[in-house]
Order: C-alpha cells, then structure tokens, then sequence
C-alpha cells in the first residue's frame, strides 16, 4: 500500500500570502494524483487530478505540480474562503489511498 | 449535473450488517464512462477508500476490507449500495458515495453529502 504523508499538518497564511502544500508518496505514483478540498461538515471537493489540471469550476488561484513522489498544492493569494482542509489522493495502485491532510487558516 | 446521495440506518449493532445506498441524479449510473465509488472518513481521521462498482457488477475492494464489504449497484433505480458485515467501533465513520473519475483515473468527483453511522 502507497503511503501518502502530507506537510505541514497545519498552516497559517494571511490573504494574498501564498500557500504551499505538500504531499509525499512512499513509491511513484507517476502524474496519478488528486487533491481535495474539504470544509467542516462538508464533503471533499475535487481541486485538482493528473497532478496538475484544475477540476472544473476550480479557481486558478489553485494550482498543483510534480510527479513521482513530490507533489505541491499551491494557492496563490489566498482567500478567507479557502480555509479549509486539503487532502491528497493517489491513484496510481491499488489501494487507492489519502494523505492525512493539511489544514489551512487563512487570517 | 450529477448529485449523490446517501441513505441508510444512522446506528449499526456490534457484530451486524452496516447497509447503505447512494442514489444518483441527474445522470445515468449505466454511462459507460465511470465507476461507483464508497470512501469513508472516521472522526479525525483520515479517508479510507472502501470499493468501486461498474454498471455491470464488476467490483474492486480495498483488501484490508475485502472480507466484509459487497458493493452492488441496481440500474434500474439508478443507485448503488454498500455492505459492511460484522461491524466493530472501529467501523464507525462518515460514509461517502462518490463518482470515480473516469474508467482509468480512480479520482472522485463528485461526492455524496457523506452519512455518518455509528456503531455502538
């Protein structure tokens, strides 16, 4: 099973400050990566797959990058808005599995 | 646009079946493009992906829980199911139906409200 680990664990940003999220997979998972968003008592919102295209309707202050093991979320000028939680999710091998998450305050 | 949703008992007894349906809108669960997905999310945890469904009965489960897990799908009410049998504490969870991305990219979108049960 591919272990996801996500860092850091938590993470305040003032607005317009970026916002860097990373995940780390325990072997490749080539481009087969997804990111969520998920707000409390809500369910996860797709953000980003392919490691890198923005799912439909996703702002373009969201953007996601690399491939193998090293991902990165970004969120360029953040928003109170986006303070959330921020889950990763690869899908390269069975079974499908997620980071622990990273949360976001924006303040 | 499509919409999940959840049904199903809230409370689940040690020991018995936890049972739980996702009913699709505004779709057709037989397009051929996308499997059925059941993730869940304990209290402060993190997601756990369960199993996948194809309009055919075609199934994938997570191997840590293929022993006591079903997924099933009914076209003709366009909805599919989940079957956990002998539930633990630790079977206790928010559970998601979800669609999967499409036939070769396991990712999910979108997602049902979630349903929480409890065992105890």
């Amino acid at each position: 099973e591919i272990v996801m680990t996500q860092s850091p664990a938590s993470l305040s940003v003032s607005p317009g400050e970026r916002a860097t999220l990373s995940c780390r997979a325990s072997q490749s998972v080539s481009s087969n990566l997804a990111w969520y968003q998920q707000k409390p008592g809500q369910a996860p919102r797709l953000l980003i797959y392919g490691a890198s295209t923005r799912a439909t309707g996703i702002s373009d202050r969201f953007s996601g990058s690399g491939s193998g093991t090293n991902f990165t979320l970004t969120i360029s000028s953040p928003q109170s808005e986006d303070s959330s939680l921020y889950y990763c999710q690869q899908y390269n091998s069975w079974p499908l599995t997620f980071g622990g998450g990273t949360k976001v305050e924006i303040k | 646009q499509v919409q999940l949703q959840e049904s199903g008992p809230g409370l689940v007894k040690p020991s018995q079946t936890l049972s739980l349906t996702c009913t699709v809108s505004g779709g057709s669960i037989t397009n051929g493009s996308y499997f059925w997905g059941w993730i869940r999310q304990p209290a402060g945890k993190r997601l756990q992906w369960i199993g996948r469904v194809y309009s055919n009965g075609n199934t994938k489960y997570n191997p840590s829980l293929k022993s006591r897990v079903t997924i099933s799908v009914d076209t003709s009410k366009n909805q599919f199911s989940l079957k956990l049998s002998s539930v633990t504490a630790t079977d206790t969870a928010v559970y998601y139906c979800a669609r999967v991305g499409d036939i070769f990219h396991n990712w999910f979108d979108p997602w049902g409200q979630g349903s929480l049960v409890t065992v105890s």
